[in-house]
């Protein structure tokens, strides 16, 4: 398997554009996660999904942030403005459910590097 | 609530050395406690877990960890490391019922020189 795939790696923007992340999970994977990661807050858990829908989304910092799973191959997280402060990477993380209530092992992407100007 | 403290940001060691990064946790439920590694420009590799069982706790690229519930502690060791390992160290904590969200520590970033 490729692993969690991440598009882009890179992403430069001005303040007030709109930013959309995207991420793969691993085939048959039924949990996906974005996490932040700034110097100042750490690894932050933003939302995570559970068969495509969203279970959790208290770690979204504001309405300018919305993520959605159309289907279980594919997620996005768009930023709309985008802010400075919005600077971070970016990780998408997936999870195999199946094999119990346990947290047990999330596969991360590689990240998305989003500087906003 | 769980909480993660790794009590050193920055730990410097010569290769070859023993090296030892500090993780304490704090929950009012048992839980599972992980160390995840990141390499630069990459994502979280899962290093070891502790789930139940035994206390001490083997992974990948010769790390241990041993689960110290008195002390509230989950600290990582390599008997001798390798300029490879030179990377950000985290370890997380979740509580073990049924599905929990993971909580991060800061990071530990070991550096190894020769």
């Amino acid at each position: 398997d490729a692993g969690v795939i991440q598009s882009p790696r890179h992403e430069v923007t001005e303040m007030g554009q709109e930013v959309t992340l995207r991420c793969k999970p691993i085939s048959g994977h039924d949990y996906l996660f974005w996490y932040r990661q700034t110097m100042m807050r750490g690894l932050e858990l933003l939302i995570y999904f559970n068969n495509n829908v969203p279970i959790d989304d208290s770690g979204m910092p504001e309405d300018r942030f919305s993520a959605k799973m159309p289907n279980a191959s594919f997620s996005t997280l768009k930023i709309q403005p985008s802010e400075p402060r919005d600077s971070a990477v970016y990780f998408c993380a997936s999870r195999d459910g199946s094999g119990g209530g346990a947290a047990e092992t999330q596969y991360f992407g590689p990240g998305t590097r989003l500087l906003v100007l | 609530a769980q909480s993660v403290t790794q009590l050193d940001s920055q730990v410097p060691v010569f290769e070859e050395a023993p090296v030892e990064l500090r993780c304490n946790y704090s929950s009012s439920v048992s839980v599972y406690l992980f160390w995840y590694v990141q390499y630069p420009n990459q994502g979280l590799q899962l290093l070891l877990k502790y789930l139940s069982g035994s206390t001490l706790v083997k992974g990948i690229n010769g790390f241990e960890a041993e689960f110290n519930k008195s002390q509230t502690s989950f600290h990582l060791r390599k008997p001798s490391v390798h300029i490879s390992d030179t990377a950000e160290y985290f370890c997380a904590v979740s509580e073990n019922t049924g599905f929990q969200k993971l909580v991060f520590g800061t990071g530990t970033r070991l550096l190894v020189s020769p």
